[in-house]
């Protein structure tokens, strides 16, 4: 059975702190491993990676998979009380209709 | 531009009374189709996917149906639904083969 596991489950820092999510997977068939951030409702979209070793950054976020490792991360510099939020790992598996989500880490950013 | 509309956003439903939750999907065609539960706002289980019309697979065993009547269109159904129904239901669409999901801004189910 597949598995993402993501830590810490929760985290509070103050604003301007930068913190680091970690996502681990077993997965049959990896395909690609994708992040979301989740405030009140639907999921957004927030990276989707495929290799190993090319980091993505968007602003103040940045994400790395190490498929040796099976995981990877999730970096947020200068934290912002606007990034609180619950941010979702999910892997793409098998033939790429399986999305396996971790049950997210919550992460408050006081001011 | 592609757009995913899902509703209602809120519904609350006594113990054994039916449920219907309608996902529309614009400006795609032939997309994957997708019903995810979330309990206590944490992680996604996914319970239907489906790959086209009248196409439908579950992947775990519940009180719940899936149908897909049109290309676009994915329904959520039950014929009585239980406590343990309750949770916050997302419908997602993704291009195949192996774009990432979209998902709507989904339905808060509570059951009575």
């Amino acid at each position: 059975e597949d598995k993402v596991v993501q830590s810490p489950l929760s985290l509070v820092v103050h604003e301007g702190d930068t913190v680091t999510l970690n996502c681990s997977y077993e997965v049959t068939n990896f395909r690609s491993l994708l992040w979301y951030k989740q405030e009140k409702k639907a999921p957004t979209f927030l990276f989707m990676l495929t290799s190993s070793g090319i980091e993505k950054k968007s602003g103040r976020l940045s994400s790395i998979l190490d498929k040796k490792e099976l995981s990877s991360i999730l970096n947020i510099t200068a934290t912002q009380t606007g990034d609180s939020a619950i941010y979702l790992c999910a892997v793409l598996s098998g033939s790429a209709r399986q999305l396996t989500f971790g049950s997210g880490t919550q992460l408050t950013v006081l001011p | 531009s592609q757009t995913i509309h899902q509703w209602p956003a809120t519904l609350v439903q006594p113990v054994g009374s039916p449920l219907s939750l309608e996902c529309t999907v614009e400006g795609t065609s032939n997309p994957n189709l997708y019903w995810y539960r979330q309990a206590a706002g944490r992680g996604l289980q996914l319970l239907f996917y489906s790959v086209g019309i009248g196409q439908i697979s579950s992947e775990v065993p519940q009180n719940l149906s899936a149908s897909r009547p049109q290309d676009r269109q994915f329904i959520l159904s039950s014929k009585k639904l239980l406590l343990s129904d309750s949770g916050f239901y997302l419908c997602a669409w993704s291009v195949p083969p192996a774009s990432p999901l979209h998902f709507g801004n989904g339905t808060r189910l509570t059951v009575t």
